[in-house]
């Protein structure tokens, strides 16, 4: 079975408020974790990744946090525009690399 | 422009029909990978190749064969489909590795196979 999943197969957020999308993982060995977007009929896109020797990581507008304690990955989206409208999904990483199962962004207008 | 492409974006065959879907990057990258991405399934790894003349069985290799004649190809092939492969396929690859040294993957735009 999967050892990386996400809280919420769904998520809608109105435009302009930040988004949250969480992931739990299971390998407390796990050093690696990614975030990745997937637009409709495209393939998934890298967004941002942090490693276990961090907690926090930020992009453009993107940030993710890095729970070891409680095995918690999470990303944030600030100020969600229309484009953010995707499937987010996590990974995590020791030796193989595992994909969570996906969450939905919807974008409220 | 850096990518992964895969061939064809659809395909729609028969039971047994033997096919292949072609990846291509062009990037120089030594690891590529194939997923099938099913609903509630998510992504799982078919086979993937360490470099030229390397590859592996990933989670769910049954009923694929792959081959890595040269670094910037790495062709899925399909001996004799079967409907349950129906899926959306994606091509995958990294600098030097994915699974030892985590990189982030780049994947093609996918393959939509329906297998009748």
């Amino acid at each position: 079975g999967e050892s990386v999943g996400l809280h919420l197969p769904t998520l809608s957020v109105q435009e302009g408020d930040n988004s949250i999308i969480n992931c739990a993982y299971s390998n407390s060995a796990s050093d690696y974790f990614i975030w990745y977007k997937q637009e409709s009929g495209k393939g998934p896109q890298f967004i941002i990744d942090i490693r276990s020797n961090m907690d926090k990581r930020q992009g453009q507008r993107v940030t993710v946090l890095l729970n070891k304690t409680v095995k918690h990955l999470s990303l944030q989206i600030a100020a969600t525009q229309p484009g953010d409208s995707a499937v987010y999904f996590c990974a995590e990483s020791f030796i193989e690399i595992i994909f969570g199962k996906g969450t939905r962004l919807h974008i409220l207008p | 422009e850096a990518q992964v492409t895969q061939n064809p974006r659809y395909l729609i065959t028969v039971t047994g029909k033997k096919l292949t879907v072609t990846c291509s990057q062009n990037m120089n990258h030594e690891y590529m990978s194939w997923y099938r991405q099913d609903p509630g399934l998510g992504l799982r790894q078919i086979y993937y190749s360490m470099n030229v003349e390397v590859t592996d069985k990933g989670d769910v290799p049954e009923g694929y064969k792959v081959s890595r004649k040269e670094k910037r190809n790495f062709p899925l092939i399909l001996e004799s489909p079967s409907p349950n492969q129906t899926s959306l396929y994606f091509c995958a690859s990294s600098l030097s590795g994915g699974r030892v040294t985590n990189e982030k993957l780049f994947f093609g735009s996918g393959t939509q196979l329906s297998v009748l």
